[in-house]
């Protein structure tokens, strides 16, 4: 069965730092998604993004977080100057046609220290 | 008032019961509505979905949607201890699809 996988699983980073988490979303879908859950949060989102550029993006979403697709396969979310706060699993997603069916990957888990 | 409201329980209930989650919403333009399923330290799995308002029943699930109220239900039947998870309503604006606004999420408890 096709899936979302996200790499790493688990990072650990300074404050400060940047970082990306990367996916590889379902290889037929054309609408890639990150969210975030802090521990004992609710799954919060971050941003969409279709054809090319970002179709939605929340109040989180600020000028240090960005997404791109640099090929054919990859989805990614840099986070440019790490904070505290900033520690949470973030969730890659995608879809096909049917909005709302969203097909989530296992996490990465980002520890910012 | 927040746009998505779910009890975060924990709910426990004996294996064999009927199980109803539930969640209320405040923007009127919610159109889709989707449950998900989420297990400790795992990405959320979509449930059941639907469109405006009315029922679907897929196995031992049933959604509910009702609009007039801004109140969508899932019930679960013959409820078995794999059913134990993190239960997540989900929704979104049909002008605003691809920003889908999760629940804080209700912890069940099935108990064999």
């Amino acid at each position: 069965e096709p899936e979302v996988t996200q790499t790493p699983s688990h990072q650990v980073t300074q404050m400060g730092q940047e970082v990306i988490l990367r996916c590889v979303p379902i290889s037929n879908h054309l609408y890639f998604y990150w969210y975030r859950q802090i521990l004992g949060q609710k799954v919060e989102f971050l941003v969409s993004f279709y054809n090319n550029e970002i179709s939605e993006k929340s109040e989180i979403f600020d000028d240090q977080f960005s997404v791109e697709r640099p090929d054919g396969s990859n989805f990614t979310l840099k986070i440019r100057s790490t904070k505290l706060e900033d520690s949470a699993m973030y969730f890659c997603a995608s879809r096909g046609t049917i909005a709302g069916e969203l097909f989530f990957g296992e996490g990465s888990r980002l520890t910012v220290l | 008032q927040k746009e998505v409201e779910q009890d975060p329980g924990p709910l426990s209930v004996p294996e064999g019961a009927i199980v109803s989650l539930n969640c209320t919403y405040s923007n009127s333009a919610f159109q889709y509505f989707m449950w998900y399923r989420q297990y400790s330290r795992k990405g959320p799995e979509l449930l059941m979905y639907t469109y405006s308002s009315g029922n679907k029943e897929d196995g031992r699930f049933t959604a509910q949607v009702d609009k007039s109220s801004k109140y969508i239900s899932l019930f679960i039947r013959d409820s078995q201890p794999s059913d134990s998870a993190t239960y997540l309503c989900a929704m979104s604006d049909k002008n605003r699809d691809d920003k889908i606004i999760f629940g804080k999420g209700t912890r069940l408890h099935i108990l064999p």
